[in-house]
């Protein structure tokens, strides 16, 4: 089954770690997305990548950081930096960066600072 | 920039009744409207999406219109489940943000 994968589905952090959050699809997808969510909020962009080794901040990008080393991955990194990174992290990709294109979403991954 | 409005929840409604959720945008051009699904813990399914004025995405029952004129995108649905218990979130693609922008969502309760 194509699709999207994101691990761990939950996931604590001591404050002062950086941790790394994954993000797999077997969808052939150029485009693939970072959002948070938290509660009672929309999603919110944190960067995207429309090609392998291209990548761009999107809205809120200050205190993480990602790759795009392989078409297929995505990873997300949680910086120290981030002030308040405790949310719902939901990963996505589309066939290409254009309006027409649905974007497909993985699990979420829950990240907890204790 | 482009943003989305949608009414606020809770939405709480009893089996059978009728359901409306409203979505209002501003943008730029001809943006593509789109009304997500999100089920607990899980992520966002596209649940119907319109890409130009007078448009009606439908899917599983619900169904919104592109109306230009007004801005808007509501979903409805004519009889709901207990199975469409969600957050519903309206979305806007604006070509020159090159972005998806969301709504805050809508949490739907359906009681049997």
């Amino acid at each position: 089954d194509g699709g999207i994968t994101q691990s761990p589905k939950y996931l604590f952090r001591k404050e002062g770690q950086n941790v790394t959050l994954s993000c797999e699809q077997n969808l052939n997808h150029d485009a693939m997305y970072w959002y948070r969510q938290d509660p009672g909020q929309g999603l919110r962009l944190i960067y995207y990548s429309q090609i392998v080794n291209d990548f761009q901040k999107g809205d809120i990008a200050e205190g993480y950081s990602v790759s795009r080393e392989k078409k297929e991955s995505f990873p997300l990194t949680v910086t120290s930096a981030q002030k308040n990174p405790t949310a719902f992290y939901l990963c996505a990709s589309s066939i290409a960066g254009n309006s027409y294109n649905e974007q497909f979403f993985g699990p979420g991954t829950r990240l907890t600072v204790l | 920039g482009n943003s989305v409005t949608q009414m606020e929840g809770p939405v709480t409604l009893s089996e059978e009744a009728f359901l409306t959720i409203n979505c209002t945008y501003t943008a730029t051009g001809y943006p593509s409207l789109f009304w997500y699904v999100q089920y607990p813990g899980e992520g966002l399914q596209l649940l119907l999406k319109a890409t130009k004025a007078d448009d009606k995405g439908s899917n599983k029952g619900f169904e919104a219109t592109y109306r230009k004129e007004t801005t808007s995108f509501h979903l409805e649905k004519g009889s709901v489940q207990v199975s469409d218990s969600a957050v519903y979130f309206c979305a806007v693609w604006g070509g020159a943000t090159n972005k998806l922008i969301f709504g805050t969502g809508t949490l739907l309760a359906v009681q049997p």
